[in-house]
């Protein structure tokens, strides 16, 4: 089955710093998605990429969809105490439904003081 | 709009029961997706449901089953309890023409 490597698995960073994280596939996906889960909680849509190469951005946050259709990147700028949490790419196949999403096994950001 | 809605959010369960799950999605949405997460498999992909039929299903084995009704909304049973079903159970909705899913809060489910 197709598995999408998540990158890191964990980050601590101080509050103010720029993030990087991402997910690489060996398959391709036509849809990129990037979700944000607080502890307890549903993850929570950040951003989707529909279009190879495509760029958006969602306040802070800056997610690409890589040319290849098999990576995706997720930036955030500028941290701040609540952006702590776990992050979490998926990949869907089609645009046309809502068919399963392969998930990553996440990013944890930890924020130190 | 509301979001989407699970119930109940926490449940406890002993080995060799059966559980009911209950997802209530966004208003207009049509799809229904189920996913289990755990510590180490991380978020998998049970099943997803369109207009009262099982459209896509993942690698689980049939004592997880599920439905939905024709106001949208879907449950999910899960038969025979096992230990290693204890897990948050996420359901997500979709509008008719996306992939973009919509999680709820999830259900917890323990079995002991």
């Amino acid at each position: 089955g197709q598995q999408l490597n998540q990158s890191p698995q964990s980050m601590f960073i101080q509050e103010g710093e720029d993030v990087s994280m991402n997910c690489t596939s060996s398959s391709i996906f036509n849809t990129w998605l990037w979700y944000k889960q607080d502890p307890g909680e549903g993850p929570v849509l950040l951003i989707a990429l529909y279009k190879a190469g495509e760029l958006t951005s969602n306040g802070r946050l800056t997610a690409q969809f890589g040319i290849t259709r098999k990576d995706s990147f997720l930036n955030i700028s500028a941290s701040i105490p609540s952006d702590v949490g776990i992050y979490f790419c998926a990949g869907g196949d089609s645009g046309g439904g809502a068919d399963g999403l392969t998930f990553g096994k996440g990013t944890h950001l930890i924020i130190q003081p | 709009k509301a979001g989407v809605t699970q119930t109940p959010r926490y449940l406890i369960k002993t080995r060799g029961q059966q559980v009911t799950l209950s997802c209530s999605p966004i208003s207009g949405h049509r799809s229904v997706s189920w996913y289990q997460q755990t510590p180490g498999q991380g978020l998998q992909f049970l099943f997803e449901y369109f207009s009262e039929t099982q459209r896509n299903k993942g690698n689980f084995p049939g004592r997880f089953s599920g439905r939905q009704f024709s106001n949208s909304r879907s449950e999910m049973n899960v038969s025979t309890l096992e230990l290693g079903d204890s897990a948050l159970y996420l359901c997500a909705s979709s509008p008719l023409s996306s992939s973009e899913q919509f999680f709820g809060p999830g259900t917890r489910l323990t079995v002991l």
